[in-house]
């Protein structure tokens, strides 16, 4: 069975300091594996996924995740915070086959401090 | 991507009553998801709903409690029954990429309070 975990419930930046999500997965065959972000009151967006092109994957608004297979890692950086980073982010895994269900972890919420 | 929308945004309901949430796509999908996002958690998939054939429950879920309908391929509604503040959660809808069908699109949610 799928899963991923978020390590860190809560994470506290600096403005300007270095954003580093962390997310391990698991997975029988290789995954599918995709970063969303949650504004306040708001629904999810895609911030970036991994498909098995590129290892280092680069999304919207400054975020890359690198795919380490070594690790079963996708962890989320971005070098330089933002005080609009402030959101919950949810790291996810899809297995290719029929059914294609989306897991998606815990969720990881980011304080971004002036 | 899908442009997708839900209504209500958000309500507030007294125990017992049922909320019916509606999910509108701008595109037509086979496959459209309903998830649950209890306070402070994680989504939670609630089931599956193809159109032309009955919904799929996850694990936990049931028909009677949750009913969904998938009258046509952009649009589908969940509905909360017999209500308890237990229910209290976002509740979302997703659609299937059609670039890529592996990635899913989410609505803004709605925001359901029961009292």
């Amino acid at each position: 069975a799928q899963s991923v975990t978020q390590l860190g419930s809560h994470v506290s930046v600096s403005e300007g300091a270095l954003v580093l999500l962390r997310c391990n997965y698991s997975s029988s065959v290789p995954p599918y594996l995709f970063w969303y972000v949650q504004y306040p009151n708001q629904g999810l967006q895609l911030l970036l996924k991994y498909t098995s092109a590129a290892t280092l994957v680069k999304g919207i608004n400054g975020f890359e995740a690198e795919f380490k297979k070594s690790e079963t890692s996708f962890h989320l950086t971005k070098p330089s915070a933002h005080m609009s980073d402030a959101a919950e982010y949810f790291c996810a895994v899809i297995i290719s086959g029929g059914y294609q269900k989306v897991t998606f972890g815990t969720g990881t919420k980011l304080q971004v401090i002036p | 991507s899908a442009v997708i929308s839900q209504k209500p945004s958000r309500d507030i309901c007294q125990r017992g009553t049922s909320l019916t949430i509606q999910c509108q796509v701008d595109s037509q999908v086979t496959m459209m998801f309903w998830y649950r996002q209890q306070p402070g958690q994680s989504l939670t998939l609630i089931a599956t709903a193809n159109q032309g054939s009955e919904a799929t429950y996850e694990s936990g879920f049931v028909i009677d409690k949750f009913p969904i309908s998938r009258p046509n391929l952009t649009f589908s509604t969940l509905t909360v029954s017999n209500m308890s503040p237990e229910d209290s959660s976002i509740y979302l809808c997703s659609v299937k990429g059609t670039a890529w069908i592996n990635e899913q699109f989410f609505g803004p949610g709605t925001r359901l309070t029961v009292l």
